[in-house]
């Protein structure tokens, strides 16, 4: 079965600094792109990052542009977002996303919250 | 404010067929980039409905089809069931955003 599941979401002041994990089975990790996606409460999905299948290239949205780094580890199945300066407006539910083309498997995320 | 634009909500009593539109411009849907929908039950983590403008994912009911032309795509739920009850996305590329990937802003679907 393919699984993503995310860890490392939790409560930070604001200015403070998280990273985020997704670790990936069931699937050739090191064969696809994976994403970071986010929702903060009650409103739409944002896209936030991308990351080639090995590494090479990545993408980042405006809103979190010099503050967030994407990453991953082909030999532990394993997607990271370390994220820093962090804003009341970076709260959300983080989601970790598979896929090239489209985006077909998703986690069930982790929250984030900036407050102090 | 995204740059693919959708109707906060839709509505449509069980059996019938209802319809989202996904409206874009030249940088995304307009230059030929493909459109992909997304389903979000409540309280769950979206799910991959539609890709590739027209193609349902294995486990998909065909009561689900998506559609573009031009700078619009639409994505159209015949047989309306209670279950069908989700906020839906589109979702596509635009050149003119450094994470090239966007999310339209969402459809609360309701079921009457």
């Amino acid at each position: 079965e393919v699984q993503l599941v995310e860890s490392g979401g939790g409560l930070v002041q604001p200015g403070g600094s998280l990273r985020l994990s997704c670790s990936a089975s069931g699937f050739t990790f090191s064969s696809y792109a994976m994403h970071w996606v986010r929702q903060a409460p009650g409103k739409g999905l944002e896209y936030v990052s991308a990351i080639s299948s090995n590494g090479g290239s990545t993408y980042y949205a405006d809103s979190v542009k010099g503050r967030f780094t994407i990453s991953r580890d082909n030999s532990k199945n394993t997607l990271y977002l370390q994220m820093s300066s962090l804003r009341a407006e970076d709260t959300a539910v983080y989601y970790c996303v598979k896929g090239d083309r489209n985006m077909d498997v998703w986690g069930q995320g982790t929250t984030v919250t900036v407050s102090s | 404010q995204s740059v693919l634009t959708q109707p906060p909500s839709v509505s449509g009593a069980p059996g019938q067929r209802v319809t989202i539109s996904c409206t874009g411009g030249s940088s995304n849907i307009g230059s030929g980039y493909d459109v992909h929908w997304y389903q979000q039950l409540p309280a769950a983590a979206p799910k991959l409905l539609i890709y590739g403008n027209n193609n349902r994912p294995s486990g998909v009911p065909d009561r689900f089809s998506g559609s573009k032309s031009g700078t619009s795509a639409s994505l159209v739920i015949t047989g309306l069931q209670a279950e069908d009850e989700a906020d839906y996305y589109c979702q596509s590329y635009d050149t003119s955003l450094s994470g090239w990937r966007v999310f339209g802003g969402g459809t609360k679907l309701t079921v009457l």
